[in-house]
């Protein structure tokens, strides 16, 4: 089965701090996909990111990078200088590979990170 | 391009009441897919259509719960005989082939 676990509940950082997200996975798939949701005060999940189990660089997109290591079955995020905006909840979430069925995402449970000014 | 809408947000109930959700996706999507969270908790997949059909439904799926997705576009999820369990936040997402899905802002369902 798939799972994926968020070990850190709560982060609360002051602003322009970097800040580091970590996201661990299980599964027995050999190819899936990973992806990091923002979901901010007004509820509705943002998609952020979405990677391929086979593409193992790792991505930067502003103050946003990701770091995917399957040696170590992990997809962390790292916001660089953060800003109050940022403040959310980050989900991680993992589905199955193309073409193998509903490709449901599994969610972990959730980061909740506070940036204080 | 409109993202996806769902109605109503809030949904207050007596238990034992029936509610009924819609999602309307993004008008090109083909695939379309029911989540539910609870408070502190990630969204759990409930069930997913592609175009019409309905090709999956999780355990968490009981049978007081039903899904529709008529001529695949909008969908419904009504839940019959409601129970203080079943308050959560019902997301709708849509994705068209097999690409990131995105969500709407949820309807949110009090059981009182």
């Amino acid at each position: 089965a798939q799972k994926v676990t968020q070990a850190q509940t709560e982060i609360s950082v002051v602003e322009k701090e970097d800040v580091t997200l970590d996201c661990v996975y299980e599964t027995r798939d050999t190819t899936y996909y990973l992806f990091w949701y923002k979901q901010p005060p007004s509820g509705e999940l943002v998609f952020l990111i979405r990677r391929n189990s086979f593409d193992e660089q790792n991505e930067i997109s502003g103050r946003y990078s990701w770091n995917f290591q399957k040696s170590t079955s992990s997809f962390n995020f790292t916001i660089t200088a953060s800003q109050v905006v940022d403040s959310a909840v980050y989900f991680c979430a993992l589905s199955e590979a193309r073409g193998r069925g509903a490709q449901k995402l599994v969610f972990g449970q959730g980061t909740r990170l506070t940036i204080n000014p | 391009d409109t993202g996806v809408s769902q109605d109503p947000r809030h949904k207050i109930t007596k238990r034992g009441q029936n509610v009924t959700f819609r999602c309307d996706p993004i008008s090109e999507h083909n695939r379309l897919y029911w989540y539910r969270q609870t408070l502190g908790q990630g969204p759990e997949f409930l069930t997913y259509f592609q175009n019409e059909a309905q090709l999956e439904k999780s355990r968490l799926l009981s049978d007081r719960f039903s899904a529709e997705r008529p001529k695949g576009s909008f969908s419904t999820l009504e839940i019959q005989r409601t129970e203080q369990g079943d308050s959560a936040m019902y997301l709708c997402a849509s994705s068209t082939g097999e690409n990131e899905q995105f969500f709407g802002p949820g309807t949110r369902l009090t059981v009182l």
